[in-house]
């Protein structure tokens, strides 16, 4: 049963902040949101995780609600070189569940 | 500094074959983990290693599906009498610690097609 729900393409625009929503709406109190993206013909690359607080790190902002059902990924200045899947993964341990991701298309 | 690298890129096997792929994690990184990622989906977890002990093997998708980490850094993913079905990208991660949740470093991945 898929944790997540996240639209599966969307596209920006070169500059612009990117706005990444997902659902996780039977998140558990320990479970952590976690996103990582993966640029075509590569691995998957960790972006940012969270519990309950807003984070903010060197690639990105994680935004969660106060019921914790959902999140939005935002990178502040999206380039070409963001396109990619991005993942929004919901868990506690070290088993990721990727899920099909969201198709993010960067446009000049 | 060096990363997650993986062996052979690219791998072509007749079906009913054996195959063997390679994963060097990164230096000093006690937990590996090994991924299957069919065309168009998302990666699949398969197995981690804790050091050389194989902690968890609930992922591998049937008995031809084999891990190693002998000596707690280099694994190896063994897939005997490769079916069709077997035709994925097998990813690696390693991370630096065990337990709960620490971030996942991965490989380029090893693309297998079964013809």
């Amino acid at each position: 049963d898929a944790k997540t729900t996240q639209p599966p393409s969307m596209d920006c625009a070169e500059g612009r902040a990117a706005n990444l929503p997902c659902n996780h709406s039977t998140i558990s109190g320990n479970e952590y949101v976690y996103w990582y993206r993966q640029i075509h013909s590569q691995g998957p690359q960790y972006i940012i995780h969270g519990l309950k607080n807003n984070e903010t790190n060197e690639m990105a902002s994680l935004i969660i609600t106060e019921d914790r059902k959902s999140s939005t990924l935002i990178l502040p200045h999206a380039t070409l070189r963001d396109t990619a899947v991005y993942y929004c993964i919901v868990g506690y341990d070290y088993k990721l569940s990727f899920g099909a991701g969201t198709t993010v298309t960067v446009r000049a | 500094g060096a990363g997650v690298s993986q062996s052979p890129r690219y791998k072509v096997a007749k079906r009913g074959q054996d195959v063997a792929l390679r994963c060097d994690p990164i230096s000093g990184h006690v937990s590996l983990f090994w991924y299957q990622q069919a065309l168009g989906q998302g990666p699949e977890f398969l197995t981690y290693f804790q050091n050389e002990a194989q902690l968890d093997k609930s992922g591998l998708p049937s008995d031809r599906f084999f891990a190693e980490r002998p000596e707690g850094s280099v694994s190896t993913l063994k897939i005997q009498r490769t079916q069709q079905e077997d035709s994925a990208v097998y990813l690696c991660a390693s991370s630096l610690a065990s337990g709960g949740y620490n971030e996942q470093f991965f490989g380029p991945g090893t693309r297998l097609t079964v013809l």
